[in-house]
């Protein structure tokens, strides 16, 4: 019973080197979601995907693409990592037609030095 | 002003007392809130949701939404050291009819014995 998978768990990148973050989810669910957390500030929703074929900006973009490669799977990259880049980053899933609940893979910490 | 605002606390409370935790949110037009919780180094996962003025219950936790003041609080009763953590409150900016969960920095809860 996966859920939601992401890889890399960890990753140490430097400055300016590029990278996609992959996640997959195994619940059938339509909306797909990048957020990334920083200590003290919560979650930020970075992109997210409401439905296979469409991706939205969220609160923080700049610095990030994705694609929404298929229902399953939502990858999010960097393009030139910054060091002010380095947070957890957490994909989440959701259905349309439930409560809103969001499911979280275990995320994926990235250092960018 | 940030969309969902949280103490950040530390909220230290001994075992067997209630703990209060609270959230505002600025979007009066938002029609579900949710409480997830996230122990350190873990993905965070749902405690309750809630639509409705009024309160709702469910075993220890009680949340209680009051939309005319667009606030949401979390009551947990005989708090226990299992409940340290760190609480999340969300809200959900629905657009386009799929969930968008926007969400506060976290209050972190200490249970003391």
């Amino acid at each position: 019973n996966a859920g939601v998978t992401q890889t890399p768990k960890f990753q140490v990148l430097k400055t300016g080197q590029s990278m996609t973050l992959q996640c997959a989810q195994d619940m059938n669910h339509n909306s797909m979601y990048w957020y990334r957390q920083d200590p003290g500030m919560g979650l930020r929703l970075i992109y997210y995907s409401a439905s296979e074929g469409t991706t939205d900006k969220g609160e923080v973009p700049n610095g990030y693409n994705v694609s929404r490669l298929n229902k399953r799977e939502f990858s999010l990259r960097l393009e030139s990592a910054a060091p002010s880049q380095t947070s957890v980053y957490f994909c989440a899933s959701s259905s349309k037609t439930d409560t809103g609940e969001l499911f979280f893979g275990e995320g994926s910490r990235l250092t960018v030095l | 002003q940030k969309e969902v605002e949280q103490n950040s606390g530390p909220l230290s409370v001994p075992e067997g007392a209630i703990a209060s935790l609270n959230c505002t949110y600025s979007d009066r037009g938002s029609q579900s809130f949710f409480w997830y919780r996230q122990y350190s180094g873990k993905s965070p996962e749902l405690i309750m949701f809630i639509y409705s003025n009024g309160d709702k219950e469910d075993g220890r936790f009680t949340a209680q939404l009051n939309k005319a003041s667009q606030y949401v609080s979390l009551l947990i009763r005989d708090s226990q050291p299992s409940d340290s953590a760190t609480y999340l409150c969300a809200v959900n900016m629905f657009s386009g009819g799929y969930n968008k969960l926007i969400f506060g920095a976290g209050t972190r809860l200490a249970v003391h014995p």
